[in-house]
């Protein structure tokens, strides 16, 4: 079964200190994809990356790098100088090819960010 | 702009009252899906359609139903609410294999 854990449930820091948002995930799949997503208080769910299961290179956009490692199955998220605008509950999910062709996500349970100023 | 939206955004409704959240997307994709999202759960998928006239049951998929009878569209049915369905509903779209879900932006149900 897939599965996605999220360890930490709330981590609250300081603006400008770096954070790292772990994700551990389950899968028996070979060809699988890992998703990072951003839900700010308003609510919606913001897309931040995509990554496929061949594909270990490590990610920068701006403040945000993304560290994928198959041998441990993690897929963690540092934000780098955090801010204010950086609180938000993230979520980390995984997506295989086995799931009856649902293309379904499978969630972790969230990790919500307080940046303080 | 390519998009996905849900109607209505906001609703208070009593046990028992039959509901319809709407949800429809403009880019032509012919997956679509619906996740609830409780605290400290996360979100789980409800049911999906991978086409027209073809839907089935995702994780947590009692007290719903679905239709699909236009690749755009995908409404979810509670047809007798109950207070246990009070949460945040996401609908969501894509391009079967493409990977990335378009999210709508969530209908907040309130079941008294």
């Amino acid at each position: 079964a897939q599965k996605v854990t999220q360890a930490q449930t709330e981590i609250s820091v300081v603006e400008k200190e770096d954070v790292t948002l772990d994700c551990v995930y389950e899968t028996r799949d070979t060809t699988y994809y890992l998703f990072w997503y951003k839900q700010p208080p308003s609510g919606e769910l913001v897309f931040l990356i995509r990554r496929n299961s061949f594909d270990e290179q490590n990610e920068i956009s701006g403040r945000y790098s993304w560290n994928f490692q198959k041998s441990t199955s993690s897929f963690n998220f540092t934000i780098t100088a955090s801010q204010v605008v950086d609180s938000a509950v993230y979520f980390c999910a995984l997506q295989t090819a086995s799931q009856g062709g649902s293309e379904k996500l499978v969630f972790g349970k969230g990790t919500k960010l307080t940046v303080n100023p | 702009e390519a998009q996905v939206t849900q109607n209505p955004r906001y609703l208070i409704t009593v046990t028992g009252k039959k509901l319809t959240v709407t949800c429809s997307q403009n880019m032509n994709h012919e997956y679509m899906s619906w996740y609830r999202q409780d605290p400290g759960l996360g979100l789980r998928q409800i049911y999906y359609s991978m086409n027209v006239e073809v839907t089935d049951k995702g994780d947590v998929p009692e007290g719903y139903k679905v239709s699909r009878k236009e690749k755009r569209n995908f409404p979810l049915i509670l047809e007798s609410p109950s207070p246990n369905q009070t949460s945040l509903y996401f609908c969501a779209s894509s391009l079967l294999g493409a990977g990335e879900q378009y999210f709508g932006p969530g209908t907040r149900l309130t079941v008294t």
